[in-house]
């Protein structure tokens, strides 16, 4: 049974930093391209960033840019997302997601981070 | 990197026949295939229904069906059911290998 499963969210102070990870199950994580996407409260779907098969090619969304960083590390089975300088605005569920020729097919349940002082 | 545009709500009885547009650009859903939607019940993570503009991932009833005309997607779900209420959501691949989600639009089972 294909799992993803998310981990590393909590509360945050504006400007501090938090790793993320999903850990996937079920099936080859290195033959698939992974998602993040976010969810404010009460809010819609946010794609954050994506990563390729070997982690060398990473694209994000403007708003995170230069403050989050996306990383993998297949023989562990781990999808991370590094997120630093965090902000208010970033206050969501954070989903991890597998590819699927350009969506996505599995999702984890989702991590709560909460960025307040 | 706008969100693509959905109505807020659409309603319908058990039965009928729904549809939920999303409207881009060419730069998202006018330039690429890879237009996907979702639907997500309340608390839950969301769920693909349609990729690459009309097709169903196995599983998913062929109630649903989705289409494209220039820069606006379509999702219709026909023969409503109780079970459909939720929000759904589009998503389309973007320039600068980006993707978009669509505002969501909540569907409602008369």
């Amino acid at each position: 049974e294909v799992q993803l499963v998310e981990s590393g969210g909590g509360l945050v102070q504006p400007g501090g930093s938090l790793r993320l990870s999903c850990a996937a199950s079920g099936f080859t994580l290195s033959s698939y391209w992974i998602h993040w996407v976010r969810q404010a409260p009460g809010e819609g779907l946010v794609w954050v960033s994506r990563i390729n098969l070997d982690g060398r090619t990473t694209n994000y969304a403007d708003s995170v840019k230069g403050r989050f960083t996306i990383s993998r590390d297949n023989a562990k089975n781990t999808l991370y997302l590094q997120m630093n300088s965090l902000k208010a605005e970033d206050t969501a569920v954070y989903y991890c997601s597998r590819d699927f020729t350009g969506g996505s097919d599995y999702w984890g349940q989702g991590t709560l981070v909460t960025v307040s002082s | 990197q706008s969100a693509l545009t959905q109505p807020r709500s659409v309603s319908g009885s058990p039965g009928q026949s729904v549809t939920i547009s999303c409207t881009g650009t060419s730069s998202d859903v006018g330039g690429y295939i890879y237009v996907s939607w979702y639907q997500q019940h309340p608390g839950k993570a969301p769920k693909l229904v349609i990729y690459d503009v009309s097709k169903r991932p196995s599983g998913v009833p062929d109630r649903f069906s989705g289409s494209k005309s220039g820069n606006t997607a379509s999702l219709t779900i026909s023969g409503l059911q109780a079970e459909d209420e939720a929000d759904y959501y589009c998503c389309s691949y973007a320039d600068s290998h980006t993707y978009v989600f669509g505002t969501g639009t909540k569907v409602t089972v008369l």
